[in-house]
């Protein structure tokens, strides 16, 4: 049980670039988002979805898009990257219906330059 | 919109000293707030509370909730180095995604 996995740790982009931020969990958790943290911002949401083939937008969601094709797998696509999605990204899960806290992975830290 | 407000924003304390951590906030359809501690990674689940009034606890880590006055506060008895970390506070509002909306968090620092 390897809990919510992100790939890659750590990125540097260009200006422009585009990749693809990994994420994976094997709890069968039915929700799944995504977060960005910035110094004394907090934690944002990005994206989020209930349940596989549904997502939605959360606070932030501008120059990110996200599927949900399997409950196990939300990837987070940057389209074209900037220098302010500079940031440590978070992917989190939860079983659902509000009755447990979100679990995190480890984040994967973004430059973009 | 949402708001959450947590403080101070930073705490030093020694280490034995008990601290009273703070989160206020206004959240549309309130359904139950939670408590993470971070430490250089990701937040780590310590509470979720859903009624007022009613203590939970974790060792020396206590967490109360009053949905009157619409705060919590997250409590730390006989601290220890390894409680330093920042405390961040998520109440939980309604739809259909269950949002958490994330105050800015509390930096404790606990000196030996």
């Amino acid at each position: 049980n390897a809990g919510v996995t992100q790939t890659p740790k750590f990125q540097v982009l260009k200006t422009g670039q585009s990749m693809t931020l990994q994420c994976a969990q094997d709890m069968n958790h039915e929700y799944m988002s995504w977060y960005r943290q910035d110094p004394g911002m907090g934690l944002r949401l990005i994206h989020y979805s209930v349940g596989a083939g549904i997502t939605d937008q959360g606070e932030v969601p501008n120059g990110y898009n996200v599927s949900r094709s399997t409950t196990e797998d939300f990837p987070l696509r940057l389209l074209s990257a900037a220098p302010s999605q500079t940031s440590v990204y978070f992917c989190a899960s939860r079983l659902g219906h509000g009755i447990d806290g979100y679990t995190f992975g480890s984040g994967t830290r973004l430059t973009v330059v | 919109e949402d708001k959450v407000v947590q403080s101070p924003l930073s705490l030093v304390v020694h280490e034995g000293d008990t601290v009273t951590l703070n989160c206020s906030y206004e959240v549309t359809n309130f359904r139950s707030l939670l408590w993470y501690k971070q430490e250089k990674k990701a937040p780590t689940f310590l509470f979720m509370l859903t009624s007022s009034g009613i203590e939970k606890k974790s060792g020396r880590l206590s967490s109360i909730l009053d949905k009157k006055e619409l705060f919590s506060i997250l409590n730390i008895t006989a601290t220890q180095t390894g409680d330093s970390a920042v405390y961040l506070c998520a109440p939980q509002g309604g739809g259909s995604n269950y949002k958490l909306t994330f105050g800015k968090g509390t930096l404790l620092t606990v000196n030996p």
